[in-house]
């Protein structure tokens, strides 16, 4: 079935430095992909989306690019801040394979920026 | 924001005790959704309602059901609450003016069975 691998955390970073967290899939079919982020004691927010190949979502200063051929929807982020600290979460939808319009998500990765 | 509450935000209970939690929405979402949220396993679907009185099993719906008598409310109940039911509960909703998989999600509900 479909489902979808986050890098492990936690990841540790100085403030402005370069993120990365890595995201790749399994679908069958054309799913749509999501990025969602949770901080300390709130429910997710969703931070950005795709929903076709080759399509960049962005928002925020975060980015990623669907990229069908590698299977990949990476979060990056060109200089972090101490405000982006939580945990961000990858996700996927397809209807065609899962229940109603479900998001499939990956186990979540932890941030932690310090000044 | 999409106008969703969820109640109680926190609930400690016993096993063996019925649980039920609300997820209440004000905007006339059509799809709604109940997560629940573990270390270690991300979100994974519970149940989902596509329309009034129109719900389906999720992946880990085993203990759960689900009702929805009106569009703006969606009711977990836990029939039997067993300490492996201890997680945090997350409702969700969308529609298709947004895009039908595009979900935006409660606060959620902290639940501990003892």
């Amino acid at each position: 079935g479909d489902s979808v691998t986050q890098m492990e955390g936690p990841v540790t970073l100085s403030e402005e430095a370069f993120l990365t967290i890595n995201c790749t899939y399994t679908a069958t079919g054309y799913p749509s992909l999501f990025w969602y982020v949770q901080y300390p004691g709130e429910g997710l927010q969703l931070l950005l989306k795709a929903t076709k190949a080759d399509d960049k979502g962005s928002n925020k200063g975060f980015e990623a690019t669907y990229r069908k051929e590698t299977t990949s929807f990476h979060l990056e982020k060109g200089s972090v801040q101490v405000s982006d600290s939580a945990v961000y979460f990858c996700a996927l939808s397809d209807s065609r394979t899962t229940s109603g319009y479900a998001l499939n998500f990956g186990k979540g990765t932890s941030l932690l920026v310090t000044p | 924001d999409a106008g969703i509450t969820q109640s109680p935000r926190h609930k400690v209970t016993e096993t063996g005790t019925p649980v039920t939690l609300r997820c209440h929405q004000t905007e006339n979402h059509r799809y709604m959704y109940w997560y629940r949220q573990d270390p270690g396993h991300g979100l994974r679907l519970i149940h989902y309602s596509y329309g009034v009185k129109d719900t389906d099993k999720g992946e880990v719906s085993d203990g759960y059901s689900v009702s929805r008598s009106k569009t703006e409310d969606f009711l977990l109940t836990l029939e039997s609450a067993t300490s492996s039911q201890t997680s945090v509960y997350f409702c969700a909703i969308s529609d298709l003016d947004r895009g039908p998989d595009t979900q935006y999600f409660g606060p959620g509900t902290r639940l501990t069975v003892l």
